[in-house]
Order: structure tokens, then C-alpha cells, then sequence
């Protein structure tokens, strides 16, 4: 196990609803990243936090949004959600900001959106 | 259902061979890799990771060598095991600032007893 979890594990809501995923890093981790998994696709990145504020973001609408606590869980937002929202969300953690560092990934949430 | 998406390249092998997966990766400024593991369900589990700056890292059974000259990455594993049995991603880190990894199709390797 990664010490990364994530709540809730799956998740279903209507087209145009909002949705919030949580994630709590591993002990000691002070960055986190937030990745979107399409059925059989590989995770694409959606942004990192590190000391709460946002420091890169992938090519995804400002529909999706995050924030970072101080105790370095984050949360990650969408709102109008669309059907092909449907995917594996996954938090990563890392014990540093920049490349090459080892992220660890929590099992992740199911989202469906119907 | 529509399926697109779901037909993985996929490596089967006998129990107790060695498996090779590789992996184009697409930036030649990229300066790390990684090689995760995903079981069914689960998130990716890191295997083992390799900076630019080399060519070969060992860990316990599995290699992974890198080639920047034609932007390849590959990872072996020896004596592969049932429990070997997953969706294998490899992924570049092309923005040093970030963690913001890349990753490829993956390869499903599927081991026969």
C-alpha cells in the first residue's frame, strides 16, 4: 500500500452536477497531483499542488479546479459534469515539486456520470 | 458496448519466462521515467525509475534500459510469476518544474501458468 487514499472509491451523478474527490497524502508528502483515467487509456494529468497552490496543469477545462490544505490533502472539483467526465480519477503524492521524484498513487475513484 | 480504447497490446508468456515490455516515449528532452504497474481496479504501482543521465537501472527481477538515441524505454522482467499479471504503463516526466508525468498506452501482460 502507497499511504495515499482517496474517497470515495466510485462515484455516480447526473450530467450537469457537481462533484467533489478527496485525496490524503502519503505522510511526509507535500505535493500532489490529480490524473484522469479513461477506460482503457493511460492517466492524463490534470494539475499538481504543492504548499496549496496550484504549480502546473494539464489541458483540461477551468471546470476542474483543486485546492490543497495545509495538511497537504487536496480535493479535486468539477462542475457541469459531461459524460465524458466518466473516468478513474487518481491523486498521486510525491516528497517534491519538481520531476524526478517518485509519485505514488492511491487506488483512485470510479466516477460515472449518467 | 463501444470498445475502442480496450484493445491493449498485449505480451503473454509462460510462467517462469522472462517478459519484455517496451515503450516509445515522445519528448527527447524528457529526463525521467517511470514504469507503474496496474492490477485490475487498482491505481498504478510504481515499479522502478531511471533518470537520463543513464542507460540501465536493476531492481528485484525487473531492468529497465533506456535509449534516448531512438526515444525507447523498455522493462524486463525475469522469471515472470501469475502475480506479474497487470496493465504496464511507462511514463516521462517532461517538465522539470513538476511532476506532470506523461504515459503511454500501456502493454497487458498476461502470464499462462
Amino acid at each position: 500500500e502507497t499511504g495515499v487514499t482517496q474517497s470515495p472509491t466510485h462515484l455516480i451523478k447526473t450530467r450537469g452536477q457537481q462533484v467533489t474527490l478527496r485525496c490524503s497524502s502519503q505522510s511526509g508528502h507535500n505535493t500532489v497531483s490529480w490524473y484522469q483515467q479513461a477506460l482503457g487509456q493511460g492517466p492524463q494529468f490534470i494539475f499538481q499542488y504543492y504548499r496549496e497552490e496550484e504549480n502546473g496543469r494539464g489541458n483540461f477545462p477551468p471546470r476542474f479546479s483543486g485546492l490543497q490544505f495545509p495538511n497537504y490533502s487536496s480535493e479535486l472539483n468539477v462542475n457541469a459534469l459531461e459524460l465524458d467526465d466518466s473516468a478513474l480519477y487518481l491523486c498521486a503524492s510525491s516528497g517534491g515539486v519538481f520531476g524526478w521524484t517518485e509519485a505514488f498513487f492511491g487506488q483512485g475513484t470510479r466516477l460515472t456520470v449518467v | 458496448g463501444e470498445s475502442v480504447g480496450l484493445h491493449l497490446p498485449t505480451l503473454s508468456v509462460q510462467e517462469g519466462d522472462n517478459s519484455i515490455i517496451n515503450c516509445a516515449y515522445s519528448n527527447s528532452a524528457s529526463d525521467y521515467f517511470i514504469w507503474y504497474k496496474q492490477e485490475s481496479g487498482k491505481g498504478p504501482q510504481f515499479i522502478i525509475d531511471i533518470r537520463s543521465n543513464m542507460d540501465k537501472r536493476q531492481g528485484q527481477r525487473v531492468t529497465v534500459l533506456l535509449n534516448k538515441t531512438v526515444k525507447h524505454l523498455s522493462l524486463q522482467i525475469a522469471a515472470t510469476q501469475p502475480g506479474d499479471s497487470a496493465v504496464y504503463f511507462c511514463a516521462e516526466n517532461m517538465d522539470g518544474a513538476t511532476n506532470k508525468l506523461i504515459f503511454g498506452t500501456g502493454t497487458l501482460l498476461a502470464v499462462q501458468p
